[in-house]
């Protein structure tokens, strides 16, 4: 069972747009939600992450927005770039368990 | 320093092989994992070490061996492999299992396994 639900699988974006991935979880014992940005051939990096006490997280272009009531969370990149086409995982950790539980990945291309 | 440096990047092995996969980290975190990631999907997770401790099988085949030899170092041994087991293998280490804290969990960069 997939723990962790994202969407969309892809995502095509004109340069300097929004790019907005979702992701959603029912275990409501989550309490660590981190994004990761994986390139071709490379191992996944940490790209920002948030924790239920807080609504929206901003780290330079990058916000993680937070609804704890909904269960669901969302990636927001703004103004784009060609540089952020990768595959973005959103991520679900427990602080009694041992592990992190991925979503299903976004391709995300972003077109000149 | 934050960084996980797996080696090697590239291995092609034939069935009958043994081979190791190997792991470091020195920022002093005492959680590692190995993860199994096939092309367009996300990690999935093989074995969790804490506290140089194996904490987490998820019911991998025995082919998959880890050893945990200290803190700083992760093996995945491997032997008489399946085609099918051609994959992305990645190392990662957190600064804490996670029973005590949310703490990120750094990668490295993998290493691209394919089985002939």
């Amino acid at each position: 069972q997939q723990q962790v639900k994202q969407s969309p699988q892809s995502l095509i974006v004109q340069k300097g747009g929004i790019s907005i991935i979702n992701c959603a979880y029912e275990n409501t014992a989550f309490d660590y939600f981190p994004w990761y940005q994986q390139f071709p051939g490379k191992g996944p990096a940490l790209l920002i992450a948030i924790r239920p006490d807080v609504s929206e997280k901003k780290e330079g272009r990058f916000t993680i927005s937070f609804n704890k009531s909904a269960k669901q969370f969302s990636l927001h990149i703004m103004d784009s770039q060609p540089g952020d086409s990768a595959t973005y995982f959103c991520a679900a950790s427990m602080s009694a368990g041992n592990q992190f539980y991925f979503g299903t990945g976004t391709s995300l291309t972003v077109i000149p | 320093d934050t960084e996980v440096t797996q080696t090697p990047k590239h291995l092609v092995m034939g069935m009958t092989n043994k081979k190791s996969l190997k792991c470091e980290q020195h920022m002093g975190h005492r959680a590692m994992y190995w993860y199994k990631q096939k092309a367009k999907k996300p990690p999935e997770l093989m074995f969790v070490y804490s506290y140089e401790k194996l904490s987490i099988n998820e019911s991998v085949p025995s082919r998959f061996s880890p050893e945990c030899p200290n803190s700083s170092l992760l093996n995945l041994h491997l032997h008489a492999l399946q085609p099918e087991d051609s994959a992305l293998y990645l190392c990662a280490s957190s600064q804490a299992p996670l029973q005590r804290m949310n703490t990120e969990a750094f990668f490295g960069q993998g290493t691209r396994l394919t089985v002939v």
